[in-house]
């Protein structure tokens, strides 16, 4: 049972514009900044975004991120095959003392 | 080229002992916080502990405290965890990462993770 909530799975269609939610509490994304990550199954996570909604060099502006509350979205439009992973959302949690991550989201691109 | 390869997984008996490595180039690694992440099979990313620059401040998941230690050395440019009492539940993949400093208007930030390594398999079986 992962601290932060997302969807297991979401998709849309190439072009499209998709969103995945990330849902906290207090303690962590109502406190703090979400970072997001982006994983193909086998190879290593990579940092998406950080801060809530700042990319790293190298990734395009094809995503963004935001957070309202205890709530966080990544926002991933000009959908192309190529963006099929799994994307995780994570934020620092005072009570825990540590990072906590959401369970992951599957993204498919139909 | 900033690099991190971990090494010294493998297969040991419940209650068994492992030391993991991570061996760092291509950035000031005595600057930065390192971390552990693990990832069980088919799983989501789980963290696992964290040490800083000058190895003064160390934490760890609650799954792990009082059988797992971070470390590091700073000469050899290397982040360890020693890994005592081992569960089955710690069967995983491990992954050292890098943690990027950022700052808001309220406070400064080491938990955005900017390199990962390629991970080392640790699985606990009789």
């Amino acid at each position: 049972q992962s601290v932060l909530t997302q969807p297991p799975s979401a998709s849309g269609t190439p072009g499209q514009r998709v969103t995945i939610s990330c849902s906290g509490s207090s303690s962590n994304i109502g406190s703090n900044p979400v970072n997001w990550y982006r994983q193909v199954p086998g190879t290593a996570p990579k940092l998406l975004m950080y801060n809530n909604n700042q990319r790293p060099s190298g990734v395009p502006d094809q995503f963004s991120g935001s957070k309202s509350g205890t709530s966080a979205s990544l926002a991933i439009s000009g959908l192309q095959s190529d963006d099929e992973a799994d994307y995780y959302c994570a934020a620092w949690d005072d009570i825990l003392s540590g990072p906590v991550f959401g369970g992951g989201t599957k993204l498919t691109v139909l | 080229e900033v690099q991190l390869v971990e090494s010294g997984g493998g297969l040991v008996q419940p209650g068994g002992s492992l030391r993991l490595s991570c061996a760092t180039s291509g950035f000031t690694f005595r600057n930065y916080w390192m971390h552990w992440v693990r990832q069980a099979p088919g799983k989501g990313l789980v963290w696992v502990s964290r040490i800083n620059g000058d190895e003064s401040s160390t934490n760890h998941a609650d799954s792990v405290k009082g059988r797992f230690t971070i470390s590091r050395d700073n000469a050899k440019n290397t982040v360890y965890l020693q890994m005592d009492s081992l569960r089955a539940e710690d069967t995983a993949m491990y992954y050292c990462a890098r943690a990027r400093q950022y700052c808001t208007t309220i406070s400064c930030y080491y938990d955005a993770f900017d390199i990962w390594g390629r991970g080392t398999m640790v699985t606990v079986s009789s």
